[in-house]
């Protein structure tokens, strides 16, 4: 079946490192890839949606200039947290779409827990 | 709006036990609904879904059935396993947008 791969899977750094996080789609073409957070004991956040050659779209409230994304082609998707803070701290998920019907399960990566110490 | 309601948890079961894990959604139009498990460490993971109303999704002996009147998609088991130990997410997708809807997930564990 289609698979998500997302690295780095966890991430320690120091106050005011830029991490960047990878999203790839190994065997389909992902238009659009979507990037998620996670808070402890609460439910996925849609950050930002992704799309392939074009700027991505932010939900309200997302800083586009602390979230930086790139979507340079159908398999890759990046997310450059910069200069990141403890409160960043977060476990982050993206999840890309298969195939042009706005309704096919998005399929997920594993995740990436970054800690900002 | 959009937006989905979930059963609090933590869960904690004996082997063997029923599970319901109780999912009800407010949306617009007709939305494909589903549920997502994550286990510990890893990402999400599609476990069944339902794109239209009285539609049963099931797998891994899990099933949900879409009910529209209750606009509700609980999620069941008849005999649960440790390895069934994980969070739930129930969310939808509006069959017109772009984004899932995700319920705040219920942890489950499940003791032998």
């Amino acid at each position: 079946g289609a698979v998500v791969s997302q690295h780095p899977s966890r991430v320690i750094c120091k106050s005011g490192t830029s991490v960047k996080i990878e999203c790839r789609s190994l065997d389909f073409q992902a238009t659009t890839m979507f990037w998620y957070r996670q808070f402890p004991k609460q439910s996925l956040m849609l950050m930002a949606t992704s799309n392939e050659g074009s700027k991505a779209t932010y939900e309200q409230g997302v800083e586009k200039d602390k979230f930086l994304i790139n979507h340079a082609s159908l398999t890759l998707s990046t997310l450059t947290v910069t200069s990141a803070h403890p409160e960043d701290s977060s476990f982050y998920i993206c999840s890309a779409r298969e195939g042009g019907m706005g309704n096919q399960p998005q399929h997920f990566g594993d995740g990436t827990r970054l800690s900002i110490l | 709006g959009n937006s989905v309601t979930q059963m609090e948890g933590p869960v904690t079961l004996s082997e063997e036990a029923f599970l319901t894990i109780n999912c009800t959604y407010t949306a617009t139009g007709y939305p494909s609904l589903f549920w997502y498990v994550q286990y510990p460490g890893e990402g999400l993971q599609l476990l069944l879904k339902a794109t239209k109303a009285d539609d049963k999704g099931s797998n891994k002996g899990f099933e949900a059935t879409y009910r529209k009147e209750t606009t509700s998609f609980h999620l069941e088991k008849g005999s649960v396993q440790v390895s069934d130990s994980a969070v739930y997410f129930c969310a939808l997708f509006p069959n017109t947008g772009n984004q899932f809807y995700f319920g705040t997930g219920t942890s489950l564990t499940v003791i032998p």
